[in-house]
């Protein structure tokens, strides 16, 4: 069965503070790997797309790599802004059309 | 461009009463996926509609949950005789064409529906 899971599940770290979010992944056949930013009471906003193993994204203050079994959003001196839960999803081959198969998220929280 | 429009944003039933989500979609998008986030879970697929077709709703408990996406006018997601379980946010997103997850693949902000 696919699958995804995130750590750490919460985050705190001060302005400046750089790290890593985790995203593991067992699926049938990877047709790609999505990572999206959520604040309270909003919908999944899109960040990024990921592939194939190797492939690196980056978009300001955040850069998005990937293995075979698992995927890392690394943040470089974040903000505040910065605070909202990151979540993984994955598209497989496996199963049906379309669907993302979402991982439970990192509440990650920057402080001043 | 509004978005994918979701309404009501919040909404309480009464055990036993019927839900409805409107989802419109995205201006141009003809296709419609339903998911639903359960307190401490992670976003779980329902369904996946275009236009009058049902296309996969392997996510969709098999009783009480109709989902439909008409010729005219927004998607629907049905909940009849709902239950305190059923309490949760349900997501809609849309895309242009048959394609899962990146930037076209758009969410609206949620229908935080609450069972009392």
């Amino acid at each position: 069965e696919d699958q995804v899971t995130q750590s750490p599940e919460a985050l705190r770290l001060q302005e400046g503070e750089s790290s890593s979010l985790n995203c593991s992944y067992t699926v049938s056949g990877l047709r790609g790997l999505f990572w999206y930013r959520q604040d309270p009471g909003k919908g999944p906003e899109f960040l990024f797309t990921l592939y194939s193993a190797g492939e690196e994204k980056e978009k300001e203050r955040l850069k998005a790599t990937l293995t075979k079994k698992e995927s890392f959003l690394h943040i470089t001196a974040p903000k505040p802004e910065d605070s909202a839960t990151y979540l993984c999803a994955v598209h497989s081959n496996g199963g049906a059309t379309n669907k993302l198969i979402f991982g439970t998220g990192t509440l990650l929280a920057v402080q001043p | 461009n509004a978005g994918v429009m979701q309404n009501p944003r919040h909404l309480v039933r009464r055990r036993g009463q019927e839900a409805r989500l409107r989802c419109s979609p995205m201006k141009g998008h003809s296709h419609v996926y339903w998911y639903r986030q359960l307190p401490e879970e992670g976003l779980k697929f329902m369904v996946y509609l275009q236009k009058e077709n049902i296309i996969d709703e392997s996510g969709m408990p098999k009783e009480r949950f109709s989902a439909e996406f008409p010729k005219e006018g927004p998607s629907i997601l049905r909940i009849q005789q709902v239950v305190r379980g059923d309490s949760a946010a349900y997501f809609c997103a849309s895309s242009p064409s048959a394609a899962a997850g990146g930037d076209g693949y758009t969410f609206g902000s949620g229908t935080r529906l609450t069972v009392v």
